[in-house]
């Protein structure tokens, strides 16, 4: 079974700041892929990064990083210079080969900048 | 823009009234899904078509139906809802299953029943 744990429930950080927010997960399927969407209060779930189990690199995508530790199950999202606008919920969530393309989600990280 | 669209963004039910969320698509994508998110919790999926293929969660109460007439539209019936089925209902697509494959989502459709 697959498992995402998301221990941070809330966030502050300010404007300009760097933050990261904590992912872990657990699977016994070797290909998996980890993705990082963000929720804002209107409902929208917005994709921002993934990140493949064979990838070498960590992602990056604008100002969205993923501090990937395969060894130890992690899957952080680094985002830097924090905008007003950042403030969301954030989820972690993991998809796996032999899950098809269901995704597993973590229960969330509410951020909020503040100036 | 091609983008998932639900309808309609807020829906308010009575007690055992049926009620029909809609989703449609300009993706062409072959996979789509339904997602039940409860107050402050991770969406929770609850179906989803592979093409005309339907696939149900196990724990997927028989009160949620639902149809896929095309490639563009998913509808999600709740035949009798209940007090505990406010929520937020989510639908997404994705082509194909596997890779970096990221799910679309709609903005969803927030549902109160009275």
């Amino acid at each position: 079974a697959q498992k995402i744990t998301q221990t941070q429930p809330g966030m502050f950080v300010q404007e300009k700041e760097a933050v990261t927010l904590d992912c872990t997960y657990d699977t016994s399927d070797p290909s998996y892929g980890l993705f990082w969407y963000k929720q804002p209060s209107s409902g929208e779930m917005i994709f921002l990064i993934y990140q493949g189990s064979y990838d070498q690199q960590n992602a990056t995508e604008g100002r969205y990083s993923l501090n990937f530790q395969k060894a130890r199950k992690s899957a952080n999202l680094v985002i830097s210079a924090s905008q007003l606008g950042d403030s969301a919920m954030y989820f972690c969530a993991m998809r796996t080969t032999g899950g098809g393309n269901k995704l597993t989600f973590g229960t969330g990280t509410q951020l909020k900048v503040e100036l | 823009d091609a983008m998932v669209i639900q309808n309609p963004r807020y829906q308010v039910t009575q007690f055992g009234k049926p009620v029909t969320l809609s989703c449609s698509q300009t993706l062409n994508h072959n996979v789509m899904y339904w997602y039940q998110q409860k107050s402050s919790q991770a969406p929770k999926l609850l179906f989803h078509y592979y093409d005309k293929d339907f696939n149900n969660e196990a724990d997927t109460p028989d009160n949620f139906q639902s149809r896929r007439p095309n490639t563009s539209f998913c509808f999600l019936d709740i035949r009798s809802p209940g007090l505990g089925d406010a929520a937020m209902y989510l639908c997404a697509t994705s082509n194909g299953w596997t890779g970096s494959k990221e799910q679309f989502f709609g903005p969803g459709t927030r549902l109160t029943v009275l």
